[in-house]
């Protein structure tokens, strides 16, 4: 059961305009959110994070917004540039993990920023 | 500053055969979690090292071991391979057991 969803599998959006991406998650018990940037060949790359205690976090042209009642997050980047085009992965901190830091990450959107 | 480093990049078992995958923690770093990447899903949780010790694991069978060694890095090691084993396998690691996790380039692996 898939407790993170991205239920874009791909997004294409010109260069200078906003990029949202979208994620939903089932357990209201989550608290803490990250957004992975991944090109191929690489590792997933830290983006920006938000805790349930914040509905918005900025940085720079990054920025999340967490809408705890929706259960449903979204990740902004404004203006989108070339170089975003990306696999962007929305993830979860598992509070049932207890000392552990499991993340549960969503299947992924593919983000290609046209020139 | 070195960030979190993978060996081997490609590797191609056969089936039944048994594979130990190697990371170099990022300097500083005393948590190292794993992942499992299939095609096309998300990073899956394997489980994570934290000062030497196991710190939690996910639904992964106990043919999936690992270590970590005195200076934080780690191996995971797979037993009796399975083809459902073929999958990107990534290495991420933290601070601490509840900071943010740094992913390295990962190793894919092919079983055949």
């Amino acid at each position: 059961d898939q407790q993170v969803k991205q239920n874009s599998p791909s997004l294409s959006v010109q260069e200078g305009r906003i990029s949202i991406l979208n994620c939903d998650y089932t357990n209201s018990m989550f608290d803490y959110f990250l957004w992975y940037k991944k090109y191929p060949a690489e590792g997933p790359t830290f983006l920006i994070s938000i805790s349930s205690i914040k509905d918005k976090n900025e940085d720079g042209r990054f920025t999340v917004f967490l809408n705890k009642s929706a259960k449903h997050l979204s990740l902004h980047i404004v203006p989108s540039q070339p170089g975003d085009s990306a696999v962007y992965f929305c993830a979860a901190s598992d509070p049932y993990g207890g000392a552990t830091n499991k993340l549960i990450f969503g299947t992924g959107t593919l983000l290609a920023v046209q020139p | 500053e070195t960030g979190v480093t993978q060996s081997p990049t490609h590797l191609i078992k056969t089936r039944g055969q048994q594979v130990t995958l190697r990371c170099s923690s990022q300097s500083g770093h005393n948590t190292v979690s794993w992942y499992q990447q299939a095609l096309g899903q998300g990073p899956q949780f394997i489980f994570q090292y934290y000062r030497e010790e196991e710190n939690g694991r996910g639904n992964f069978p106990p043919r999936f071991s690992g270590l970590q060694f005195p200076n934080y890095s780690s191996e995971l090691n797979v037993n009796a391979l399975e083809l459902d084993d073929s999958a990107l396998y990534l290495c991420a690691s933290s601070p601490d057991v509840q900071e943010t996790q740094y992913f390295g380039p990962g190793t894919r692996l092919l079983v055949l």
